[in-house]
């Protein structure tokens, strides 16, 4: 089983429409938590870490349910430039690197 | 963040050569990582590489294949040996940012192998 599941998607969405990713954990260990975002040819850039009070920048919103051991990015009033790849990671109690999904291709239609 | 930098940005080798990768970053930092990103695929870590010693290896990734350097808390050095086609693939190195466990990722190097 995988560390990390995610629907890889891809997800076409209008402009201004509201999206949600979730992305599933094996480890029930699992300390930490983020969203990751990379455009095409380009390296991740980190978006948000996911906190257990669930966390808000802006028009993302992060939560992390542990029972269910899942996280969720949810994206308000989408934008054209918000088209990329959303990433997830964790990273396991007494480590230190993360271990990333597959990735979810977003696409913002106008 | 640190800014990171990695050389080359990308590179066409034929199979049976060696390619070694830098990485520098503007800060000292305690943990780098090394990942790959096959195409299509999503992140897998190689190793961390440690200051003053030996790098730490994942399962499936071995030190004579890709031999690591950690010379200081801003540089690293990641070498891909005896390539082939099956190591085309994007090399990136990545830093701890600090207490938070986020990590920050330099622009990758693009390897090819014909």
């Amino acid at each position: 089983r995988k560390e990390v599941e995610q629907d890889p998607g891809p997800f076409n969405v209008p402009e201004g429409a509201t999206v949600a990713f979730n992305c599933t954990y094996s480890n029930s260990a699992s300390q930490s938590f983020f969203w990751y975002r990379q455009d095409c040819r380009k390296e991740p850039k980190l978006l948000m870490s996911v906190y257990s009070s669930g966390n808000e920048d802006g028009r993302f919103t992060a939560q992390l349910n542990r029972a269910s051991q899942y996280i969720s990015l949810l994206i308000r009033d989408s934008k054209l430039s918000d088209s990329a790849t959303y990433l997830c990671a964790v990273i396991k109690t007494g480590a230190n690197n993360l271990f990333f999904g597959t990735g979810t291709r977003l696409t913002v239609i106008p | 963040s640190a800014v990171i930098s990695q050389k080359p940005s990308r590179d066409i080798c034929q199979r049976g050569t060696s390619l070694t990768i830098q990485c520098q970053v503007d800060s000292q930092v305690t943990m780098m990582f090394w990942y790959r990103q096959q195409p299509g695929q999503s992140l897998t870590l190689i190793a961390t590489a440690n200051q003053g010693s030996e790098a730490t290896y994942e399962s499936g990734f071995v030190i004579d294949k890709f031999p690591i350097s950690r010379p200081n808390l801003t540089f690293s050095t990641l070498t891909v040996s005896n390539m082939s086609p099956e190591d085309s693939s994007i090399y990136l190195c990545s830093v701890e940012g600090g207490v938070t466990y986020e990590q920050y990722f330099g622009p990758g190097t693009r390897l090819t192998v014909t």
